[in-house]
């Protein structure tokens, strides 16, 4: 089916840590794959996205690279700081320029200092 | 950036009763707005997308008299859960996309959270 799958929470790390957040997805082409962030109290932001094979979004430290080869969008962090604390989603495009998106179900991020 | 307002962020019901909930964009126009849902540790899911002036479309599974849609103008859609029941109690986010937007420019309110006794 087309899903999106990421690994679960909550994940606590300290403060400096490296941070990997798994993200797998599945569908027929090469959507556009994305990560969302969620602080307390706030709606998602777009964090980073990347919309082809090979493509690595960026955005405050933080990576993802799309992997067709492995199906993944992994996100990463070298070194998490406490106002990194939120929930993070992985998601990618329904098919065709609907504006429709397929989420993972979030993943908590706390970071202690 | 864009802000989208959804209103309110938290709400406790008795069973059997209606609740709505309001999303704004506040400085775009949304011609197309989508209503999600999540239960605890799944996915958001959506439920249905809306355009301005005509009927929402509803994803499989999504009784559409149960949560009704309503997209009046190019700033505002309503969810309704009518008839609550403490199976529909779930966080609800909405989010909005401006014209001309693609996939990309899509803006999401706080969302809220809907407990139903």
């Amino acid at each position: 089916g087309n899903s999106v799958t990421q690994m679960e929470g909550p994940v606590t790390l300290s403060e400096e840590a490296f941070l990997t957040i798994n993200c797998t997805y599945t569908a027929t082409g090469y959507p556009s794959l994305f990560w969302y962030v969620q602080y307390p109290g706030e709606g998602l932001q777009l964090l980073l996205k990347a919309t082809k094979a090979d493509d690595k979004g960026s955005n405050k430290g933080f990576e993802a690279t799309y992997r067709k080869e492995t199906t993944s969008f992994h996100l990463e962090k070298g070194s998490v700081q406490v106002s990194d604390s939120a929930v993070y989603f992985c998601a990618r495009a329904g098919s065709g320029n609907t504006g429709k998106l397929i989420f993972g179900q979030g993943t908590t991020l706390q970071v202690k200092p | 950036g864009a802000v989208v307002s959804q209103h309110p962020s938290r709400v406790i019901c008795k069973s059997g009763t209606s609740v709505k909930i309001e999303c704004r964009s506040l400085d775009f126009q949304a011609t197309t707005m989508f209503w999600y849902r999540q239960f605890p540790k799944q996915s958001l899911m959506l439920m249905a997308t809306s355009n301005e002036g005509s009927k929402a479309t509803y994803e499989q599974g999504v009784e559409k008299d149960k949560f009704l849609i309503n997209h009046a103008s190019l700033t505002l859609s309503t969810l309704t859960v009518t008839s609550a029941h403490p199976e529909d109690s779930s966080f609800y986010i909405c989010s909005a996309r401006g014209q001309g937007g693609d996939n990309e420019k899509l803006f999401f309110g706080s969302g809220t959270q809907l407990s139903v006794l």
